[in-house]
């Protein structure tokens, strides 16, 4: 257990709708990133927030957009789904992720599996 | 930009046999290392990493050394198990505050008894 949670584990919705992945980073870990894993693309880095300001961002869709609260957990929320947003979506946290260089692991959620049909 | 490229695989061998998956990286600066492994079913987990040159990192049984020269971070195991059957997916981060991880594309194992 690597002390990041996700929630839902599964998520089924229709195309055109809007659904909201959550995430709880392990305690004391200030960055939040997260990934979506699919089978054409393969893991790839969508956007990072740092103590509740965005740091990074990636390969991410105008329709999807994220947020970091003041608790620091973090929700990505997915709009207007098409049929090619069917992927598992990995939140990971890491200490640092700020201003400063540092070599700290990001340890993984068990991810949330999107299926838009 | 960074980039990883391993062994795609699938790669199949019978318990006991030994394993190398390799995985080689083009990056600025001193990136860190990174090999993660994938259960069926499960997310991500860190199996180990290395952040300079000729650190090895291990793990289980599990070791890759961070070679600069050749820009490589191959995963050996000498003796593998039915139970590491899994994807195994090589990464790298940027130094600075580049802290994204770039993964490769990953390689699936499986281990017959």
């Amino acid at each position: 257990d690597s002390g990041v949670t996700q929630t839902p584990k599964h998520l089924i919705t229709a195309t055109g709708q809007r659904v909201t992945l959550r995430c709880s980073p392990r305690s004391g870990d200030l960055s939040v990133y997260w990934y979506q894993q699919s089978l054409d693309q393969g893991l790839q880095f969508l956007i990072q927030y740092y103590n509740g300001e965005e740091r990074a961002k990636g390969n991410i869709l105008e329709r999807f957009s994220a947020q970091q609260f003041p608790d620091l957990h973090s929700e990505l929320n997915l709009s207007s789904l098409e049929l090619g947003d069917s992927a598992l979506y990995f939140c990971a946290s890491s200490v640092g992720g700020g201003h400063l260089p540092t070599r700290d692991t990001q340890y993984f959620g068990p991810g949330t599996r999107l299926t838009v049909l | 930009g960074n980039s990883v490229t391993q062994m795609e695989g699938p790669v199949t061998l019978s318990e006991e046999a030994f394993l190398t998956i390799n995985c080689t990286y083009t990056a600025t600066g001193y990136p860190s290392l990174f090999w993660y492994v994938q259960y069926p079913g499960e997310g991500l987990q860190l199996l180990l990493k290395a952040t300079k040159a000729d650190d090895k990192g291990s793990n289980k049984g599990f070791e890759a050394t961070y070679r600069k020269e050749t820009t490589s971070f191959h995963l050996e195991k000498g003796s593998v198990q039915v139970s590491d059957s899994a994807v195994y997916f090589c990464a790298l981060s940027g130094g600075g505050s580049n802290y994204k991880l770039t993964f490769g594309k990953g390689t699936l194992l499986t281990v017959n008894p």
